[in-house]
């Protein structure tokens, strides 16, 4: 099955600067990669995604990049605020169903 | 609105004990799931649905089982509960392609 590996496990900010997470995955044949921000005691919410067809995707302060030959992806959180503060997982899946989890960033941003 | 409920929210129970945690969802998406949650491990797929009657293991079944009789609920149940099983549990649902994954609020389980 797809195996996922997630990088930095924790990762400290300054407010204001950025942060970025990287993951990597084991099967080729992946096409979806969403990436999922946890807040303390709340449940997994969808923040940004991205299909193998796309090398680069950007919502306001988020953006996400895709290498398929490399086979890794990356969160990057720019501007970073207080409210970034969480544990963010990324995922990927073969066929937008069954998802394969990273273990998670824990990201905390320093006033 | 169209939601994914799991109860209990918070579950002690002894070893050896059978436990059912309940999933509902209101989306009348196909696709159900259940994962654990544990720290260093991320979310991890213990069975998953794809419709009525369909049931299938994920990557850590040994001890879990589901039941799809409705659209609407996945229930998950341990057999025989073991400490390793103490866990916070996802239960999440999608509709399929382009339809992002929804999580539940989560079953904190503790198996003493």
């Amino acid at each position: 099955g797809e195996n996922v590996e997630q990088h930095p496990s924790t990762l400290s900010v300054q407010e204001g600067d950025s942060a970025v997470i990287k993951c990597t995955y084991s099967d080729s044949a992946s096409n979806y990669f969403p990436w999922y921000k946890q807040e303390l005691g709340k449940r997994p919410q969808l923040i940004i995604d991205i299909r193998s067809n796309v090398g680069e995707k950007k919502d306001q302060r988020i953006a996400v990049t895709l290498n398929k030959t490399a086979k890794h992806f990356s969160l990057h959180i720019t501007e970073t605020q207080p409210e970034d503060s969480a544990v963010y997982f990324c995922a990927a899946s073969m066929d937008d169903y069954k998802l394969s989890f990273g273990a998670g960033t824990t990201v905390t941003v320093r006033a | 609105d169209a939601e994914i409920t799991q109860s209990p929210r918070h579950k002690i129970t002894e070893t050896g004990r059978q436990v059912t945690l309940a999933c509902h969802q209101t989306w009348n998406h196909n696709n159900m799931f259940w994962y654990r949650q544990d720290l260093g491990h991320g979310l991890r797929l213990i069975h998953y649905s794809y419709g009525v009657q369909d049931t299938n293991k994920g990557e850590v079944s040994d001890g879990y089982s589901v039941s799809r009789s409705n659209t609407e609920d996945l229930p998950l149940t341990l057999e025989s509960a073991a400490s390793s099983q103490t866990s916070v549990y996802f239960c999440a649902s999608s509709g399929g392609v382009d339809s992002p994954l929804h999580f539940g609020n989560g079953t904190r389980l503790t198996v003493t």
